[in-house]
């Protein structure tokens, strides 16, 4: 079946270190999207990606960093340098150009640092 | 992207029609309505989208004004599984770039109760 995958679902760090959240999606969707969900907010933007080898900043960029080097992956890293990384963390695909396809998102992964 | 607003909050007994509101009153011509919904601690699912005509689908029914101004999101059989978040969204259909993106506020909550 095809689908986003993220990786791990509980993910606990010492605080000051890098960690990387893994998104795998093997629906053939160009574009992909970070998302950060705090507890009664709503979603925000880190970073998207609408083609293999280039991402922009989203909203709340700031200490984190990604990667796209190939279709099916957009890893994010939450550096030492984000202030307060415990959060749930979501990644989304889409079809690029195409907004009526809508999003698809993976399960989240659920950040702790300690 | 246009904004939303949406009440914080709503419950409804299960097995009666639960109605959720929408404003979007600076919608543009070329806007959707998407609506989304996300079951706590999980990634947010796509239920319905339209334009200007109602919508619906297995999962719901869409009622948009003749003004574009507001809409309305139709579980007509509210289950105890469709407690969660619901999310309001406008944009454009055909996207790059910094358009590509969708913007989720903090949505309704819909609680159903036995």
């Amino acid at each position: 079946d095809g689908g986003i995958t993220q990786s791990p679902k509980y993910l606990f760090r010492k605080e000051g270190q890098n960690v990387t959240l893994s998104c795998e999606q093997n629906l053939n969707h160009d574009a992909m999207y970070w998302y950060r969900q705090d507890p009664g907010q709503g979603l925000r933007l880190i970073y998207y990606s609408q083609i293999v080898n280039d991402f922009q900043k989203g909203d709340i960029a700031e200490g984190y960093s990604v990667s796209r080097e190939k279709k099916e992956s957009f890893p994010l890293t939450v550096t030492s340098a984000q202030k307060n990384p415990t959060a749930f963390y979501l990644c989304a695909s889409s079809i690029a150009g195409q907004g009526n396809y809508g999003y698809t998102f993976g399960s989240g992964t659920r950040l702790t640092v300690v | 992207d246009a904004k939303t607003t949406q009440p914080p909050s709503m419950d409804c007994a299960e097995g009666r029609a639960a109605n959720l509101p929408c404003n979007h009153s600076t919608i543009s011509g070329n806007e959707y309505v998407y609506w989304y919904r996300q079951i706590h601690s999980q990634g947010p699912q796509y239920i319905i989208h339209g334009l200007k005509n109602n919508e619906t689908n297995e999962m719901a029914s869409l009622i948009i004004t003749e003004d574009r101004k507001s809409s309305t999101l139709i579980l007509p059989h509210a289950t105890l599984r469709d407690t969660a978040v619901y999310y309001c969204i406008v944009r454009v259909a055909i996207h790059t770039g910094a358009n590509s993106k969708l913007t989720f506020g903090k949505g309704i909550t819909l609680s159903v109760r036995p």
